[in-house]
């Protein structure tokens, strides 16, 4: 089974700052490795992704940075908005593939005025 | 659009009681999903399907079942509740790429 974990529970940053979120993973398929934002009574939506041909994907003020001989992979955003504010999770596609990702538990990110 | 549509938005049972969670995508997605979201877990698979007809279990599927009915819709059934099902439920779908999922809006489910 196929276990993602994330760190860290909860983030405080201040706007402007850098907010780093970090994710390892067992055992994977596949190279992808997606992030979702999930915003308070809402669904999860997609934010980012990186294939890893490369070791990094910056879209805007996100970046993501993957490490495959350490199985590790992490989420940067910068300059730091209150609109940022939200759960993240990141996940990875199941061993076996078969079309399924395992989600890791959340980080609640908060970016305080 | 309407993109991936659930019903209820919220529900409360009774232990024992059964009820049926409605998913809809009018994307001309193959696959959809059914999660649950609780505290501090993630979003945990229950069931998926890869196509039309086809269902499979995913890490948590004990205490439920699911239809495909057609290519749009997917439904999750709970056959007789239980508290430990109290719950956020999320229906997803995906085209062609399995890892770029849209999730519905959710349905919050209390079993008291």
């Amino acid at each position: 089974q196929q276990q993602v974990k994330q760190s860290p529970q909860s983030l405080i940053v201040q706007k402007g700052g850098i907010s780093i979120i970090n994710c390892a993973y067992e055992n994977t398929a596949f190279d992808y490795f997606p992030w979702y934002q999930q915003f308070p009574g809402k669904g999860p939506a997609l934010l980012i992704a990186i294939r890893p041909d490369v070791s990094e994907k910056k879209e805007g003020r996100f970046t993501i940075s993957f490490n495959k001989s350490a199985k590790q992979f992490s989420l940067h955003i910068m300059d730091s908005q209150p609109g940022d504010s939200a759960t993240y999770f990141c996940a990875a596609p199941h061993p076996f593939g078969n079309e399924k990702l395992t989600f890791g538990t959340g980080t609640r990110l908060t970016i305080i005025p | 659009n309407a993109g991936v549509t659930q019903t209820p938005k919220f529900q409360v049972l009774k232990t024992g009681q059964s009820m049926t969670l409605q998913c809809a995508q009018d994307m001309n997605h193959n696959s959809m999903y059914w999660y649950r979201q609780d505290p501090g877990m993630g979003l945990r698979l229950i069931y998926y399907s890869a196509s039309e007809g086809t269902t499979d279990k995913g890490e948590v599927p004990n205490g439920y079942n699911v239809s495909r009915l057609n290519k749009r819709e997917f439904s999750l059934r709970l056959e007789s509740a239980a508290p430990s099902q109290t719950s956020v439920y999320f229906c997803a779908s995906s085209v062609t790429d399995p890892y770029e999922q849209y999730f519905g809006p959710g349905t919050r489910l209390t079993v008291t």
